[in-house]
């Protein structure tokens, strides 16, 4: 029973277009959902975070929605850059642990092109 | 500050053996997340430790256990090791009782032969 879905395995984006990746989640009590990226042999870092009660946060090129109703999250990137090219996890925290858990997504790997 | 490191950082195992990973988090960290990635599988919470009590435990077989120092580094062991227990081990710190954001280490990538 997965939690925390990302459906599309991948996506493809030339460089300086806008990517659009994709969250789904099935747990009302999940407090704060957040982004992270992740490159080859390297840990996930931390990319940008969203409260359950805000819709839209923002920092620089990456902007996180949040539909609570559909229970769905989405992270923009704009513009995107080859450097962005990367393994993005969504995550979600519950209100109700005891202590520090995340509950990830399967990833989708971004590739953006040249 | 240092970032979470991960020792070692790549093992190899043979199946029944068992194996020690260690994570020392970010200076100042008192909670430590392990968790496992596999292909197939994703990123999987193993258990949380803050101030060496354990607090969260996913689920996974009693093969796996954990504990976490009073320094607040963290060990994690699996016995009678598989060969599905081959996997990137990651270890995470938090600065505090419940936060959100999460500081990984490179992980430990493990394969059982």
């Amino acid at each position: 029973d997965q939690q925390v879905k990302q459906n599309s395995p991948s996506l493809s984006v030339q460089e300086g277009r806008i990517s659009i990746l994709n969250c789904d989640y099935t747990n009302s009590m999940f407090d704060y959902l957040l982004w992270y990226k992740k490159y080859p042999a390297e840990g996930p870092t931390f990319l940008i975070s969203i409260s359950s009660i805000k819709d839209k946060n923002e920092d620089g090129r990456f902007t996180v929605f949040l539909n609570k109703s559909a229970k769905h999250l989405s992270l923009h990137i704009v513009p995107s850059q080859p450097g962005d090219s990367a393994v993005y996890f969504c995550a979600a925290s519950a209100r109700n642990n005891a202590g520090n858990m995340l509950t990830f997504g399967g990833g989708t790997r971004l590739m953006v092109k040249p | 500050k240092a970032g979470v490191t991960q020792t070692p950082r790549y093992l190899i195992k043979t199946r029944g053996q068992q194996v020690t990973l260690s994570c020392s988090p970010i200076s100042g960290h008192r909670s430590v997340s392990w968790y496992q990635q596999t292909p197939g599988q994703g990123l999987q919470f193993l258990f949380e430790y803050f101030s060496e009590t354990q607090r969260n435990k996913g689920n996974f077989p009693g093969r796996f256990s954990g504990r976490q120092f009073s320094n607040s580094r963290s060990e994690m062991n699996v016995s009678t090791l598989e060969l599905g227990d081959s996997a990137l081990y990651l270890c995470a710190s938090s600065a505090d009782a419940h936060s959100y954001e999460q500081y990984f280490g490179p992980g430990t990538r493990l394969t059982v032969t």
